[in-house]
């Protein structure tokens, strides 16, 4: 059962452009959630995260927004640079876990000079 | 600052023997750790966490009995995956956390082969 979906695994930007990366969640209680960029062979490195009583956080050209109604969180970078490039993943957990995080599969993006 | 580090950042064993990771956290004391597992173009599945001086908490799923976590220290974890199969070969990661907040630092991982 994969809690937190993220359907689209690639995406092929230009340089300069924006970059929209989407996460879905099916688990109302989760209340806190990050995005977190991945190269190959190494772990995750945190970029921005968001708590269930924002709706919006920014943070120089990242900006992730949060719609609690429909599930979905999304992750703007703009704009986009070649060392963008990168699997990004998106992590959710509920209050009171430990930061128990449960991960959505990852969006592969490419960003074309 | 907060740098976590792990070693060995890649090991290839065979069949039947034990092959231990360690995760330290370099520059902060953490109270928890966490063990993930990644398969290829597949996401971060969490394996158990770990608490500095107790028994570490297992997800579904995940047999304690083979794959050992020690967190004998606030800066060290341990995971320890024993009689190891070729389909236990994967990317195993550790994070830690620094204190109540939600924000974990990931090690750079280790690639695990089992031949």
């Amino acid at each position: 059962d994969q809690q937190v979906k993220q359907n689209s695994p690639s995406l092929s930007v230009q340089e300069g452009r924006i970059s929209i990366l989407n996460c879905d969640y099916t688990n109302s209680m989760f209340d806190y959630f990050l995005w977190y960029k991945k190269y190959p062979a190494e772990g995750p490195t945190f970029l921005i995260s968001i708590s269930s009583i924002k709706d919006k956080n920014e943070d120089g050209r990242f900006t992730v927004f949060l719609n609690k109604s429909a599930k979905h969180l999304s992750l703007h970078i703009v704009p986009s640079q070649p060392g963008d490039s990168a699997v990004y993943f998106c992590a959710a957990s509920v209050a009171g876990t430990a930061s128990k995080l449960t991960f959505g599969t990852g969006t592969r993006l490419q960003v074309t000079l | 600052g907060a740098v976590v580090s792990q070693h060995p950042s890649w090991v290839i064993c065979k069949s039947g023997t034990s092959v231990k990771i360690e995760c330290r956290s370099l520059d902060f004391q953490a109270t928890t750790m966490f063990w993930y597992r990644q398969f290829p173009k597949q996401s971060l599945m969490l394996m158990a966490t770990s608490n500095e001086g107790s028994k570490a908490t297992y997800e579904q799923g995940v047999e304690k009995d083979k794959f050992l976590i020690n967190h004998a220290s606030l800066t060290l974890s341990t995971l320890t995956v024993t009689s190891a199969h070729p389909e236990d070969s994967s990317f195993y990661i550790c994070s830690a956390r620094t204190g109540p907040s939600n924000e974990q630092y990931f090690g750079p991982g280790t690639r695990l082969t089992v031949t």
